[in-house]
Formats: structure tokens, C-alpha cells, sequence
């Protein structure tokens, strides 16, 4: 029972750089999110999908990028890093529709230097 | 929209005492409610919901929280702190009929732990 893993958890880039985050479950969960989590801020939400091919911005979806062509994969796409997106990124998925609860992968601790 | 205040930043218990973390949330409508935990370079984990019914929800790790709707209130006790329990704790609402939105998270409290 993998759950939800991400890849990779640690990562160091460069200004400017295009950085892509990956999320993958195993449970086949319709919905799926991505969080950044920053001191001061406690998490917040920049896309979510709701299905294959269904994706939507959240609160914080600016410079970033998501796709989903699969139900199981979710990645986060930085096109042009800037140093204020260094945070710990997580990715979230639950099963959809009446359930709410969400089940977290271990999060990509992500710094732009 | 939803909005989720956690009035303490950190917290300092002594190993043993009782502990009430506090959670006030803002929702239209009847709110799904979390508590999440998450220690030092881990992701969250669940550690009770309320969607419905009792008010008093037990969850793991000796933890229990209680929906009050005139309060707003969904306030995390546990009745004897270990050391262990020093970690971060998020609450948390969600949207009834799907993770539409995701789930709003109050920015946290840190629970310190003293021997």
C-alpha cells in the first residue's frame, strides 16, 4: 500500500530554472491538490484536479503549472523559478465526491538560489 | 470562503499536563472539520475529523476535539502530553460533497513539549 509518494523530496535549483515536483497514488483518488507550506503561512492550496484532465487554480497558483493526464499522477511544474517559491511543497489527494478527508504525501523540501 | 484562525502560534506544556489547542473557523454551511499533525520533516497526518453527529470525535494517538457550532469552535485536547506529541498541529475545514476547493488550513501551532 504505496499511497502517495513525492518526488523528489529534496531539491536545489537555480533562478530561472524550470523545476517539475512529482505526485503519484496508488489509490486512484479523483481529487488531487498542491499545497506550499511557509513559515507564518501554514499551507495553502495552488491547484487542484478534480479528474484526469480537470484541473483548476487554487489560492497561490501563480508561476506554477500542473497537468494531469493520468489519474495517479499530479506533477507541479515551476516554468521560471524565483527565490519565493522556495517552500516545502505538498501534494494531497482524497477520494472525491461526499469525502473531504485528504491524505498527504511527505512533501519536496524545494530551494531557488 | 472559508477561514480557519488558530490563535496560538506556540504552545509550552509540561510532559503530562493537559493540552487544548484552539480552532475557530468561518463556513457557510455545515463545515467538515480536521486536525492534522505533522512532526519535524514529515507530512501531515490525520488525526480526527468531525463530518457529522457527535460532537466529541475521538481520533488517534489519545487525541479527542469537540464541535461546538455556537463557538465556531473546534478546539484539539488530549488529558496528558507525552514528549512525543511536540510537533506542529493544523486544523483544517473542508468543503461538504467533495474536495472541491481543498481544504483551508488554519497557519498552525506549535506544540513544545517541557519535561
Amino acid at each position: 500500500d504505496a499511497g502517495i509518494t513525492q518526488s523528489p523530496r529534496y531539491k536545489i535549483t537555480e533562478t530561472g530554472r524550470q523545476v517539475t515536483l512529482m505526485c503519484h497514488q496508488t489509490w486512484s483518488h479523483s481529487y488531487m491538490f498542491w499545497y506550499r507550506q511557509d513559515l507564518g503561512h501554514g499551507l495553502r492550496l495552488i491547484y487542484y484536479s478534480a479528474a484526469a484532465d480537470i484541473t483548476d487554480k487554487g489560492e497561490v497558483p501563480d508561476g506554477y503549472v500542473v497537468s494531469r493526464s493520468k489519474t495517479e499522477n499530479f506533477p507541479l511544474t515551476l516554468e521560471s523559478a524565483t527565490r519565493s517559491q522556495t517552500s516545502v511543497y505538498f501534494c494531497a489527494s482524497t477520494l472525491g465526491q461526499g469525502v473531504t478527508e485528504a491524505f498527504f504525501g511527505q512533501g519536496t523540501r524545494l530551494t531557488v538560489v | 470562503a472559508q477561514s480557519v484562525t488558530q490563535p496560538d502560534i506556540h504552545i509550552t506544556v509540561s510532559e503530562g499536563a493537559s493540552l487544548e489547542l484552539r480552532c475557530n473557523y468561518s463556513y457557510g454551511a455545515t463545515p467538515y472539520l480536521f486536525w492534522y499533525v505533522q512532526s519535524p520533516g514529515q507530512g501531515l497526518q490525520l488525526l480526527l475529523k468531525y463530518f457529522s453527529g457527535d460532537t466529541l470525535v475521538q481520533g488517534i494517538k489519545g487525541f479527542e476535539a469537540e464541535f461546538k457550532r455556537s463557538q465556531s469552535s473546534f478546539n484539539l485536547r488530549k488529558p496528558s502530553v507525552h514528549w512525543s506529541d511536540a510537533a506542529e498541529y493544523f486544523c483544517a475545514v473542508g468543503a461538504k460533497g467533495g474536495g472541491a476547493d481543498g481544504l483551508t488550513f488554519g497557519k498552525g501551532t506549535h506544540l513544545i513539549i517541557q519535561p
